[in-house]
């Protein structure tokens, strides 16, 4: 099976911009999870959607938004971008039901903020 | 509320040594603990991961983690590093069998540093 894609890899912008982040989960998951990558802060909990539903949110401004689509992919988006949100941004997918928890990561968009 | 402490930010081997990464975690339920490593400019791959079946726990290139209730740690170790073994290493939680809590709570990291 294919495992997790992300597009795009690397991206800049400019404060004040919105941007679209998008991934695709393996084949047959029902479940994307997104979380932020920073040094600072290290692996934050963005949120989980399963099924087009979010399931569950972590604790970020609501500048930070996503969808999943009936195909399972998934996007994330940010509004009004800061230097702060620099950061490497995982999605990760898993099964929905029976999968002990494992989730598998994509290898993410870099994304520079200037 | 679950967490995990990892203790080292920064461990150095030698080629060849026991590798030992400490993982400390608070769980109000019985948790599910994993162990992800992450290669430069790269995603998270998972090594290994318990789930309460068994508490010594094997995973890919070597690695194992034995879960200990009773000092709440997960320590990942590997007999004999290697120098493709350098990298950053994970240790998270989750819900366990607490069924549609999928958020992983991930420890700080320690960065393996192999000495040839």
């Amino acid at each position: 099976k294919a495992g997790v894609t992300q597009t795009p890899r690397y991206l800049i912008k400019t404060r004040g911009q919105q941007v679209t982040l998008s991934c695709s989960p393996i084949s047959g998951h029902r479940s994307v999870s997104w979380y932020q990558q920073t040094p600072g802060q290290g692996l934050q909990f963005l949120f989980e959607y399963f099924s087009e539903t979010q399931r569950n949110k972590g604790n970020f401004p609501g500048r930070f938004s996503g969808r999943q689509f009936s195909n399972s992919r998934s996007e994330m988006n940010v509004s009004t971008l800061e230097l702060g949100d620099s950061a490497l941004y995982l999605c990760a997918s898993l099964p929905g039901t029976g999968s002990l928890g494992t989730q598998y990561f994509g290898p993410g968009t870099r994304l520079l903020v200037l | 509320a679950q967490s995990v402490t990892q203790l080292g930010s920064h461990v150095s081997v030698s080629e060849g040594a026991l590798v030992l990464l400490r993982c400390n975690y608070s769980s109000s339920v019985p948790p599910y603990l994993f162990w992800y490593v992450q290669y430069p400019n790269q995603g998270l791959q998972l090594l290994l991961k318990y789930t309460s079946a068994a508490t010594l726990v094997k995973g890919i290139n070597g690695f194992e983690a034995e879960f200990k209730k009773s000092e709440t740690s997960f320590h990942l170790t590997k007999p004999s590093a290697h120098m493709s073994d350098a990298a950053e290493y994970f240790c998270a939680v989750n819900g366990g069998s607490n069924f549609g809590n999928e958020k992983l709570t991930f420890g700080t990291g320690t960065r393996l540093t192999i000495i040839p």
